[in-house]
């Protein structure tokens, strides 16, 4: 079946630095890839997408490339901040279908 | 529009005893879920449904009922809880023309912790 497998956590950043949680998948077809963003409390929210291969997502400074070559979708940002700190969810949803499929979460923790 | 709301936020249980965590979304989704978030294990599905009048299993059913009351409403309900099930549960939803790659909006989710 379907599978998400991102790099375990906690990771914890100066403010301005450089990140990236790699994230990589296993699924028949041509999946839709994401990443979800939950902040402390709260449930979880979309941060950006991507539907078909080669397709860069985007959203609030960060960005992840559907590599159907490598089967990887990593999320990047050039400089974090204190407020992007947060757990991260990669997932796939399989091709024709709704449902989603997580990994288990990278907590990211951004220090001033 | 509030969105995907949930109640309650937090609850406490002991062993053996039920509950019915409710879920309701106002923006004329047809497809809702249910989750479970444990440390470490990211999210899994518990239930889902389609569309009103239907449901289906999700990866870990076991131990949950639920029931699709109308279009805005998808309750979970723990008939006899164990410890096992102390957990964060989000329900989320999905507009009808999401097509492939449709977001799913989620709820606050609800803390519970079985005794």
């Amino acid at each position: 079946g379907d599978s998400v497998t991102q790099m375990e956590g906690p990771v914890t950043l100066s403010e301005e630095a450089f990140l990236t949680i790699n994230c990589t998948y296993t699924a028949t077809g041509y999946p839709s890839l994401f990443w979800y963003v939950q902040y402390p409390g709260e449930g979880l929210q979309l941060l950006l997408k991507a539907t078909k291969a080669d397709d860069k997502g985007s959203n609030k400074g960060f960005e992840a490339t559907y590599r159907k070559e490598t089967t990887s979708f990593h999320l990047e940002k050039g400089s974090v901040q204190v407020s992007d700190s947060a757990v991260y969810f990669c997932a796939l949803s399989g091709a024709g279908s709704y449902q989603l499929t997580f990994g288990k979460g990278t907590k990211l923790s951004v220090i001033p | 529009n509030a969105g995907v709301t949930q109640t309650p936020k937090f609850q406490v249980l002991k062993t053996g005893q039920s509950m019915t965590l409710q879920c309701a979304q106002d923006m004329n989704h047809n497809s809702m879920y249910w989750y479970r978030q444990d440390p470490g294990m990211g999210l899994r599905l518990i239930y889902y449904s389609a569309s009103e009048g239907t449901t289906d299993k999700g990866e870990v059913p076991n131990g949950y009922n639920v029931s699709r009351l109308n279009k805005r409403e998808f309750s979970l309900r723990l008939e006899s809880a164990a410890p096992s099930q102390t957990s964060v549960y989000f329900c989320a939803s999905i507009p009808p023309i999401a097509g492939v790659g449709g977001e799913q909006f989620f709820g606050p989710g609800t803390r519970l912790t079985v005794l």
